[in-house]
């Protein structure tokens, strides 16, 4: 059965202070790792996917890092506009496109 | 990528009553499904709801509990039945899109008296 874990559950930041979020996981052949953003009273919505260890990709302040075993979600020099819920997902070989997610984590960034 | 439009986009229920969720998407879509987020939970299948067949339910859910329509390429609905307390909840309708991403709409936020 696939499982993820996201740490930490909530982390607060100030203001241009860096930090990253982790995403554990355990799949039987992973077919890609989605990266979420969710505010408050609104559907997740979408950041990047990652297929295969050693790929990176980045979107203004956020950078996604993939290995075999886990996930970061860098974020550089963050603003207040990116305080949010960001969840990870997990699609495997045998999942029939059924996405595993994890419980994500609150980031708060104070100005 | 696909725009979803999900309604309602909150109710208060009472128990005993069902629900119908609405889900319009802008474009013709092979695959959609549905989630439940329950406080403090990870996002959870439902179902996958198939156009022409009966839906694809995930282990603990029964099509009795939550029956889910698909008439078309663009539109599905899930019902909750027979609610009770437990089933308050977010629920949340997805697509699969071009380039294997997957969209939510702004989701139903369910609580039941």
């Amino acid at each position: 059965e696939d499982q993820v874990t996201q740490s930490p559950e909530a982390l607060r930041l100030q203001e241009g202070e860096s930090s990253s979020l982790n995403c554990s996981y355990t799949v039987s052949g992973l077919r890609g790792l989605f990266w979420y953003r969710q505010d408050p009273g609104k559907g997740p919505e979408f950041l990047f996917t990652l297929y295969s260890a050693g790929e990176e990709k980045e979107k203004e302040r956020l950078k996604a890092t993939l290995t075999k075993k886990e996930s970061f979600l860098h974020i550089t020099a963050p603003k207040p506009e990116d305080s949010a819920t960001y969840l990870c997902a997990v699609q495997s070989g045998g999942s029939n496109y059924k996405l595993t997610f994890g419980k994500g984590t609150l980031l708060t960034v104070n100005p | 990528s696909a725009v979803i439009s999900q309604k309602p986009s909150r109710d208060i229920c009472q128990r005993g009553t069902s629900l119908t969720i609405q889900c319009q998407v802008d474009s013709q879509v092979t695959m959609m499904f549905w989630y439940r987020q329950q406080p403090g939970q990870s996002l959870t299948l439902i179902a996958t709801a198939n156009q022409g067949s009966e839906a694809t339910y995930e282990s603990g859910f029964v099509i009795d509990k939550f029956p889910i329509s698909r008439p078309n390429l663009t539109f599905s609905t899930l019902t909750v039945s027979n609610m009770s307390p437990e089933d308050s909840s977010i629920y949340l309708c997805s697509v699969l899109g071009t380039g294997v991403t997957y969209t939510f709409g702004s989701g139903t936020r369910l609580t039941v008296v």
